[in-house]
């Protein structure tokens, strides 16, 4: 799987947009983009994936570059509880289903 | 909304014992695996369980892991004889399909003392 590249930490005003930046300049045709979050140590906790369109659901946005190297989540109004380390992950599907490799990600404090 | 749930939550127990993690996937999910988090450090994988067979395994899962679904409902990891490094974060995970999400408990936090 394609190695991804995050901001090791980042801080966003509660009530704001906060942009969380990815680089994968060496992701394949056939790995998804996938974003994760985890709070203090409960499970990791799916945001959002996708191919190369972007992608809305009621946590985020997750938008991909047209060359599919690097992408951007996009949570519309950052609040408290938004603060954790959010992982990027790209992967490729599989048959016989495909493991997740987590890397460090960003650890993203949201303050009043 | 559907969850996977993780038994106990917490477990304690001594060097040499045998532990077994419990978990439930959501119920209509194929794909299981289990992760583990030592504390600060990253989550790693260890295995992963399809069509009730060992689908892929990390360098970590060595001799003294298992893995069971013993019925339709429970996944079960095994450690037989437990050592310091084994304390950590036991995540187990579920997914529906090939191309889906993974879906995670909020684990088990084993203390091997």
């Amino acid at each position: 799987d394609a190695k991804t590249t995050q901001p090791t930490s980042m801080d966003c005003a509660e009530g704001r947009a906060a942009n969380l930046p990815c680089n994968h300049s060496t992701i394949s045709g056939n790995e998804y983009v996938y974003w994760y979050r985890q709070i203090h140590s409960q499970g990791p906790q799916y945001i959002i994936h996708g191919l190369k369109n972007n992608e809305t659901n009621e946590m985020a946005s997750l938008i991909i570059t047209e060359d599919r190297k690097s992408s951007t989540l996009i949570l519309p109004h950052a609040t408290l509880r938004d603060t954790a380390v959010y992982y990027c992950i790209v992967r490729v599907d599989k048959a016989a289903g495909n493991k997740l490799t987590f890397g460090g990600g960003t650890r993203v404090l949201v303050k009043p | 909304e559907p969850e996977v749930t993780q038994t106990p939550s917490h477990q304690v127990t001594q060097m040499g014992q045998e532990v077994i993690l419990r978990c439930v996937p959501i119920s209509n999910h194929l794909y299981f695996y289990w992760y583990r988090q030592i504390l600060g450090q990253k989550v790693e994988f260890l295995v992963s369980f399809y069509n009730n067979e060992i689908s892929e395994k990390s360098e970590i899962f060595d001799d003294q892991f298992s893995v069971e679904r013993p019925d339709g409902s429970n996944f079960t990891l095994k450690i037989r004889s437990t050592k310091l490094e084994d304390s950590a974060m036991y995540f187990c995970a579920s997914m529906r399909l090939s191309n889906s999400p993974l879906h995670f408990g909020n684990g088990t936090r084993l203390t091997v003392t």
